[in-house]
């Protein structure tokens, strides 16, 4: 069975500084990963999605990286605002059709 | 946000009662998906649906029955509603290139009804 980490659970960093959100997961066999923001009480904005065949995708200031073999993801947002803070959660597809499996998120606050 | 709608958007319903949550997209998107969302479990697949009248079950479909008669919408009932199905939960929808069955994969979700039961 597929298991998805977010490490840490939490983060906090002032404004401007380099976000670097971690996810990991224990079968190596997937279709592709996705990252999300949710922000308290809605639901979940696709950010980035990254095919099994790909290293990394890139969006204005966000981008994120893949290494399927090591079941790793990370996510790096550039000069961080106050505006990212939300939660991120990544979430991992087995095979296509989307069923996926979702990390516990990271909660992050950017602190003016 | 793809056109997706969620009703209710809340309900407190009691223990033993029938409830039924629906999913509306005005996309004409094929795939749908109904996750809940917990504190430490975080969002788990509870039915999904590749076209009208073709759903399957996820990971956490014990207590759940779904139905899709049109394209349109989805359906989530609880037969008999328990306090362990108290959560959040959420619609989804995978896009459809050109209205062929190619999923374009990434997944947008709806706002979520939060469900109470008491």
């Amino acid at each position: 069975k597929q298991e998805v980490t977010q490490i840490p659970a939490a983060l906090s960093v002032p404004e401007g500084e380099n976000l670097v959100l971690n996810c990991s997961f224990t079968d190596s066999a997937i279709y592709n990963l996705q990252w999300f923001r949710q922000d308290p009480g809605k639901g979940l904005t696709s950010l980035l999605l990254i095919q099994s065949s790909q290293r990394e995708q890139t969006s204005g200031r966000l981008n994120a990286s893949l290494d399927k073999s090591s079941g790793r993801s990370t996510l790096y947002i550039a000069a961080s605002q106050p505006g990212d803070s939300a939660t991120y959660l990544c979430a991992v597809d087995k095979a296509a059709g989307n069923k996926l499996t979702f990390g516990g998120g990271t909660r992050v606050l950017v602190k003016p | 946000d793809a056109g997706i709608t969620q009703s209710p958007r809340h309900k407190v319903t009691e223990t033993g009662t029938p409830v039924t949550l629906r999913c509306h997209q005005t996309e004409n998107h094929r795939y749908m998906y109904w996750y809940r969302q917990d504190p430490g479990h975080g969002l788990r697949l509870i039915h999904y649906s590749y076209g009208v009248k073709d759903t399957d079950k996820g990971e956490v479909s014990d207590g759940y029955s779904v139905s899709r008669s049109k394209t349109e919408d989805f359906l989530l009932t609880l037969e008999s509603a328990t306090s362990s199905q108290t959560s959040v939960y959420f619609c989804a929808i995978t896009p459809t290139s050109g209205g062929s069955s190619v999923s374009t994969d990434t997944q947008y979700f709806g706002p979520g009804t939060r469900l109470t039961v008491l």
